[in-house]
């Protein structure tokens, strides 16, 4: 079975710094992964994916992140963060087709950004 | 992306009782899953439903607890049942989309309070 262990629990950073939130995933077989982010009193959004080719994967609004396969990691980078960036981001991996836990996610525990003015 | 709606948003239920969720998408769709988020906590699957067969429940969840229908391809319940107030979460439905259908949308979550 896959897991995800995001090293951080709580990211406090200015305004304008950058930030890294870290993902590990442990896994007997490919994965794909994600990063969701959840702003206060919502639901959860799909930031960015990983699924094959460049191991760099960027979102619309200046997020990246990068699949490391030796050390199991998918690492969130930004660097110059807003105020707007403060949220829940979640790590999560699932299963590439075929297999029986296919599109089934997994979720890491969650790392809080909060960006100080 | 799909948009997905659930109802209630939030409720406030008496142990013993019972809370049916439901989760409507604008587009038809083979994979939903639910999720459940406990105060604090990450995210963990509770069953996937895709419409034309049974629920597949995760381990430490059964049927008699959580019962899920999954009558046509844009919408689903689940059932909270017996509820005590360590069934106080968030409750999400998602939908799986994209080629190989391995993207997942969410919707809001039905925030859920046991007393």
């Amino acid at each position: 079975a896959q897991s995800v262990t995001q090293l951080d629990s709580q990211v406090p950073v200015f305004e304008e710094a950058p930030v890294e939130l870290r993902c590990n995933y442990s896994s007997s077989v490919s994965v794909y992964l994600f990063w969701y982010v959840q702003y206060p009193n919502q639901g959860l959004q799909l930031l960015l994916k990983y699924l094959s080719g460049s191991t760099l994967v960027e979102s619309i609004n200046g997020f990246e992140a990068e699949f490391n396969k030796s050390q199991t990691s998918f690492h969130l980078r930004k660097p110059s963060v807003h105020i707007s960036d403060t949220a829940e981001y979640f790590c999560a991996v699932t299963l590439r087709p075929g297999g029986t836990s296919y599109g089934k996610l997994t979720f890491g525990q969650g790392t809080i950004l909060t960006v100080h003015p | 992306s799909a948009v997905i709606s659930q109802k209630p948003s939030r409720d406030i239920c008496q142990r013993g009782t019972s809370l049916t969720i439901q989760c409507q998408v604008d587009s038809q769709v083979t994979m939903m899953f639910w999720y459940r988020q406990q105060p604090g906590q990450s995210l963990t699957l509770i069953a996937t439903a895709n419409q034309g067969s049974e629920a597949t429940y995760e381990s430490g969840f059964v049927i008699d607890k959580f019962p899920i229908s999954r009558p046509n391809l844009t919408f689903s319940t689940l059932t909270v049942s017996n509820m005590s107030p360590e069934d106080s979460s968030i409750y999400l439905c998602s939908v799986a989309q994209g080629r190989g259908y391995y993207e997942q949308y969410f919707g809001p979550g039905t925030r859920l309070t046991v007393t």
